[in-house]
């Protein structure tokens, strides 16, 4: 059974470009989070879909958004990028919301903001 | 203050030896305990789960959570190189897989 698979892998931008990152969820699950890790702040938890509904959001300012389309596959999108953005992002799938215990992470993707 | 303390370190231990992880936290209402490994370049990976106060065990791992203290560990035995890794503790109040609030990771090498 294939894992959680993030695209890109890596990815250079500039301050001021939006950018546009791809999760696909293991098969059969329904649910998909967002992480931004940093060396800083750490893991911190972005957003959360459920069958194309955000059902959870953490503190992060309206530039970041997301979306879950009707096969479970998530995009988030990051407009107007600052260099505090640089980060990597990873996405986690589960089968339902209310599992945390299983919740697996793809190897997510590393953004590079100059 | 962050909700979730871990010493970053990074600790470095001989092969075999027992290592110790630990976190504090502040919030009394979190109910579900995790430790995640997370390899170079890769994505956490959950190793254990605990819900409320009390010892788990699974292999060379051992959780504890101590609720009235706020303060949770792991224990390796008989450390591998192939442990060396960074480790995240994580909690939350709620069943659901969001809104997990993580600790900044501990940095582990084992010496071979």
């Amino acid at each position: 059974k294939a894992g959680v698979t993030q695209t890109p892998r890596y990815l250079i931008k500039t301050r001021g470009q939006q950018v546009t990152l791809s999760c696909s969820p293991i098969s059969g699950h329904r649910s998909v989070s967002w992480y931004q890790q940093t060396p800083g702040q750490g893991l911190q938890f972005l957003f959360e879909y459920f069958s194309e509904t955000q059902r959870n959001k953490g503190n992060f300012p309206g530039r970041f958004s997301g979306r879950q389309f009707s096969n479970s596959r998530s995009e988030m999108n990051v407009s107007t990028l600052e260099l505090g953005d640089s980060a990597l992002y990873l996405c986690a799938s589960s089968l339902e919301p209310t599992t945390n215990e299983k919740l697996f992470f793809g190897s997510g993707t590393q953004l590079s903001v100059l | 203050q962050k909700e979730v303390e871990q010493d970053p370190g990074p600790l470095s231990v001989p092969e075999g030896a027992i290592v110790s992880l630990n976190c504090t936290y502040s919030n009394s209402a979190f109910q579900y305990f995790m430790w995640y490994r997370q390899y170079s370049r890769k994505g956490p990976e959950l190793l254990m789960y605990t819900y409320s106060s009390g010892n788990k065990e699974d292999g060379r791992f051992t959780a504890q959570v101590d609720k009235s203290s706020k303060y949770i560990s792991l224990f390796i035995r008989d450390s591998q190189p192939s442990d060396s890794a960074t480790y995240l503790c994580a909690m939350t109040p709620y069943s659901s897989a969001s809104k997990i609030i993580f600790g900044s990771g501990t940095r582990l090498s084992i010496r071979p």
